[in-house]
């Protein structure tokens, strides 16, 4: 079956960046877009990006456009999100989702989820 | 501010049903039928519970229904039980530009 695996917790000091990895099995990775959403404590979710593995194409959310990265390695079933000059306002559970059905944005499965921290 | 407009608690007893709305624009949910929700328990990883306004994945119990009016998109659990204590959060697609926002999500309490 369809499965995310992410990778573990960060602890990261304000200014710095984190990369969170998500290695998918159970399909063929270049045939669906692979999302990333971010959940602050005790807050909602929050659409960062996405990005099309086949193509290496990316859209992200304007509130994240210039601090957001998000790459695939095609060979490694993989793909990264970086977000740099991090805050302590970035403090969240990040998590990766793959499309129910490839090409329309709702999500299923979902990645375990990153915890990253940012404090001083 | 959450793109979607969800009321931030919602309850019922078990046995009874429970409605909860979602509202956005007519750029988002009032302009396409790709409004989905989904149930996330405490420490959990969200779970798709509705997509394309009304559809169910397989495993989700028929009592969970989804409809649209307008800009305002609604999740319907008939027959509350337990487990369905959850926050709940709408999603819809919102053009090209942002094609995914979130509602601020509804804390369900079956009392």
């Amino acid at each position: 079956q369809v499965q995310l695996v992410q990778s573990g917790a960060e602890v990261k000091t304000p200014g710095a960046s984190v990369t969170v990895s998500c290695k998918a099995s159970g399909y063929r990775f270049t045939t669906c877009a692979i999302h990333w959403v971010r959940q602050a404590p005790g807050q909602g979710l929050e659409w960062m990006g996405w990005i099309n593995p086949a193509k290496g194409y990316t859209k992200y959310s304007q509130k994240f456009q210039g601090r957001v990265t998000i790459t695939t390695d095609t060979s490694a079933s993989t793909a990264y999100m970086e977000l740099s000059s991090l805050r302590s306002e970035d403090t969240a559970v990040y998590y990766c989702a793959r499309p129910y059905t490839c090409g329309i944005d709702w999500f299923d499965p979902w990645g375990p989820g990153t915890l990253v921290t940012v404090s001083s | 501010q959450s793109a979607l407009t969800q009321p931030p608690s919602a309850s019922g007893s078990p046995g009874q049903s429970v409605v909860i709305s979602c509202t956005g624009t007519s750029s988002d949910v009032g302009g396409y039928n790709y409004v989905s929700w989904y149930q996330q328990h405490p420490g959990k990883v969200p779970k798709l519970t509705i997509y394309e306004v009304t559809k169910r994945p397989s495993g989700v119990p028929d009592r969970f229904s989804g409809s649209k009016s307008g800009n305002t998109a609604s999740l319907t659990v008939s027959g509350l039980q337990p487990e369905d204590e959850a926050d709940y959060y709408c999603s819809s697609y919102a053009g090209d530009n942002n094609p995914v926002v979130f509602g601020g999500g509804t804390k369900l309490t079956v009392l």
